[in-house]
């Protein structure tokens, strides 16, 4: 058990919906990460925040927003969903934003978008 | 922009031997980190093992080593005494040392260890 925290597990839901998923850090870790695992993209980043703040982003969509709480729990929310965003989201935590410093994976939500 | 390169998609190995799993990259920075995430099948990331590219001594954690080639820029994976629990998809990753802390994987390879 990594730590990190991710729910829901798993996610059914239809073309054109919204869904948000949630992430809780590890307790004192200020940087959160989002990465989708697909078939066809493989294990890609999506965004990282610390301490609330964004810090960088990587090849997320626009439909695909998130951000970081006072309590550092981090959301990311995907809208108009396609078929194509059916993937494995994972969220990582770390305690800082660069440096030496490891990164934790939750267990990860499965989004099937049917 | 960075790039990690695996090119072998499906490795077999028996119990108890040993398996080298190859990983490339390209980088134009001097401050990085390389990691092996091992990804059994109940989808959790698991971090192997890491090798700081200021440091000469390749990483070694139990039976799990590595051979980073700096200059080559190649960072291999070496399972020994392989175990049927060792049978994951094992993802090279690579980091810069700056102020963000992404993660660039590869594509994988997926281990399997025959009894």
């Amino acid at each position: 058990d990594s730590g990190v925290t991710q729910t829901p597990k798993h996610l059914i839901t239809a073309t054109g919906q919204r869904v948000t998923l949630r992430c809780s850090p590890r307790s004192g870790d200020l940087s959160v990460y989002w990465y989708q695992q697909s078939l066809d993209q493989g294990l890609q980043f999506l965004i990282q925040y610390y301490n609330g703040e964004e810090r960088a982003k990587g090849n997320i969509l626009e439909r695909f927003s998130a951000q970081q709480f006072p309590d550092l729990h981090s959301e990311l929310n995907l809208s108009s969903l396609e078929l194509g965003d059916s993937a494995l989201y994972f969220c990582a935590s770390s305690v800082a934003a660069g440096g030496v410093y490891e990164q934790y994976f939750g267990p990860g939500t499965r989004l099937t978008v049917t | 922009a960075q790039t990690v390169t695996q090119s072998q998609p499906e490795m077999s190995v028996q119990e108890a031997e040993t398996v080298t799993l190859s990983c490339t990259y390209d980088t134009s920075e001097s401050d990085y980190y390389l990691f092996w995430y091992k990804q059994p099948p109940s989808r959790q990331m698991i971090l192997v093992i890491r090798q700081e590219a200021y440091k000469q001594q390749n990483a070694t954690e139990n039976r799990f080593s590595v051979n980073f080639q700096k200059a080559a820029k190649s960072f291999s994976l070496k399972i020994s005494d392989s175990q049927l629990g060792d049978a994951a998809m094992y993802f090279c990753a690579y980091r810069n040392g700056g102020a963000t802390n992404k993660l660039i994987f590869g594509t994988g390879t997926l281990l399997a260890v025959q009894p």
